[in-house]
């Protein structure tokens, strides 16, 4: 079965630069969420999409921007990246916005940001 | 604040034992808890989840166990193997915020043969 797909899977940036994450949902996901995990941490929810438009958003600094298109495929966008910003980002997906049962979140694979 | 925490970092257990996981939660206006499993450079996988509504549910070799007296949550493997071996997360969802979840500080699992 088709998963979320995350791209690149890696990604080295200097500080100060910018970054472009991609993430493309399950066919038929029409919901996208994006989390940030940092060494050892917990996920971090930063912001998701439902049906192209901003549904939620959480720790997500004001250097970062996101959104979904008309295909849902979402982009996150990170400027003036700094050290800290070195994590897993994790996109997943839902059909809806995700509750119990079949809508439950299903999550890529992640990239992993290293900022140097 | 709000938050999903668990008790233990980490859990060693020999394969063939039953592996008990714990979380901790203080929002009790949550409506549903969810465990995932993480494995080295993967996303959390989904492996089962309970509506607050409920206080068991069991899935294929695992058990969820939802005790909001004391606002606890634990993951029950029966027979742990090797393919086991993952950091294991507890979430919140609220139902005011779908899809936004809380997670809780992993606890790596060890399965040893």
């Amino acid at each position: 079965a088709a998963g979320v797909i995350q791209s690149p899977r890696h990604l080295i940036k200097e500080k100060r630069e910018t970054a472009t994450l991609k993430c493309y949902p399950i066919p038929r996901h029409d919901t996208v969420y994006w989390y940030q995990q940092g060494p050892g941490q917990d996920p971090q929810f930063l912001i998701s999409f439902y049906e192209k438009m901003q549904s939620d958003k959480g720790s997500i600094p004001d250097r970062f921007s996101a959104q979904q298109f008309s295909d849902y495929h979402s982009e996150l966008n990170m400027s003036s990246l700094e050290l800290g910003d070195s994590a897993l980002y994790f996109c997943a997906s839902s059909f809806g916005l995700a509750g119990s049962g079949a809508n439950v979140l299903t999550f890529g694979a992640g990239s992993r940001l290293t900022v140097l | 604040g709000e938050s999903v925490g668990l008790h233990l970092p980490t859990l060693s257990v020999q394969e063939g034992d039953n592996s008990i996981i714990n979380c901790a939660y203080s929002n009790s206006a949550s409506d549903y808890f969810i465990w995932y499993k993480q494995e080295s450079g993967k996303g959390p996988q989904f492996i089962i989840d309970i509506r607050s509504n409920m206080d068991k549910r069991q899935g294929q070799r695992v058990t969820v166990l939802l005790n909001k007296t004391v606002k606890h949550l634990s993951l029950q493997i029966a027979a742990t193997q090797p393919g086991d071996s993952a950091v294991y997360f507890c979430a919140e969802n609220k139902g005011s915020t779908l899809g936004r979840l809380y997670f809780g500080r992993g606890t790596q699992l060890t399965v040893w043969p």
